[in-house]
């Protein structure tokens, strides 16, 4: 069965520009998440989707915005790029009933110049 | 709202030494909580999880955890480490109606030969 995969894997990007990951979960899951991971703030909550669904939103400004589909592929996206938009970005699926078991892509890195 | 915490922020164990990793968490209700792993350059695996039930669980790689309620606990712990033990764990704490996890700020864990 093949994982949560996410791509690109890693991506350079400069100051003011936007950015589009992509993340395709377990065959079966409908529900992704997705958490950004740096040095200083460690793994924060961005957002969740299910069917297509924002459920639930972290504490991120407005420019992080993200969407799934109805194959529940998701995307997110970050406009106007900041440095401190540099980190991991992590997709995780699951089933999607409750807080069942989180299974993790490894991640798009993401640097800004 | 939920949160973790992991009191050590890097342990060095010898090889074939027991290891444990603390983690307590707040919640106000029953939480899910689980440990994940996460090596270099890679997302996070799940190495268990506790939902309800017995308080013992045991998870892949030879590891184990114990939640205690009273202590508000969920610590991991392994026998005898192996060289390739050696990596960031993270324990997580979610809830069933909010979709997301909060980890707690990560162990890195030094094997020595």
């Amino acid at each position: 069965k093949a994982g949560v995969t996410q791509t690109p894997r890693y991506l350079i990007k400069t100051r003011g520009q936007q950015v589009t990951l992509s993340c395709s979960p377990i065959s079966g899951h409908r529900s992704v998440s997705w958490y950004q991971q740096t040095p200083g703030q460690g793994l924060q909550f961005l957002f969740e989707y299910f069917s297509e669904t924002q459920r639930n939103k972290g504490n991120f400004p407005g420019r992080f915005s993200g969407r799934q589909f109805s194959n529940s592929r998701s995307e997110m996206n970050v406009s106007t790029l900041e440095l401190g938009d540099s980190a991991l970005y992590l997709c995780a699926s699951s089933r999607g009933q409750g807080t069942q078991p989180q299974h993790f892509g490894d991640g798009t890195r993401l640097s800004i110049l | 709202a939920q949160s973790v915490t992991q009191p050590d922020i890097h342990i060095t164990v010898s090889e074939g030494a027991s290891l444990e990793l603390r983690c307590n968490y707040s919640y106000g209700a029953t939480p899910y909580l689980f440990w994940y792993v996460q090596s270099p350059g890679q997302g996070l695996q799940l190495l268990l999880k506790y939902f309800s039930g017995d308080t013992l669980v045991q998870g892949i790689k030879g590891f184990e955890a114990e939640f205690k309620r009273s202590q508000s606990s969920f610590n991991l712990r392994k026998p005898s480490v192996h060289w390739s033990d050696a990596a960031e764990y993270f324990c997580a704490v979610g809830a069933s109606n909010d979709y997301k996890l909060s980890f707690g700020a990560g162990t890195t864990v030094t094997v020595r030969a």
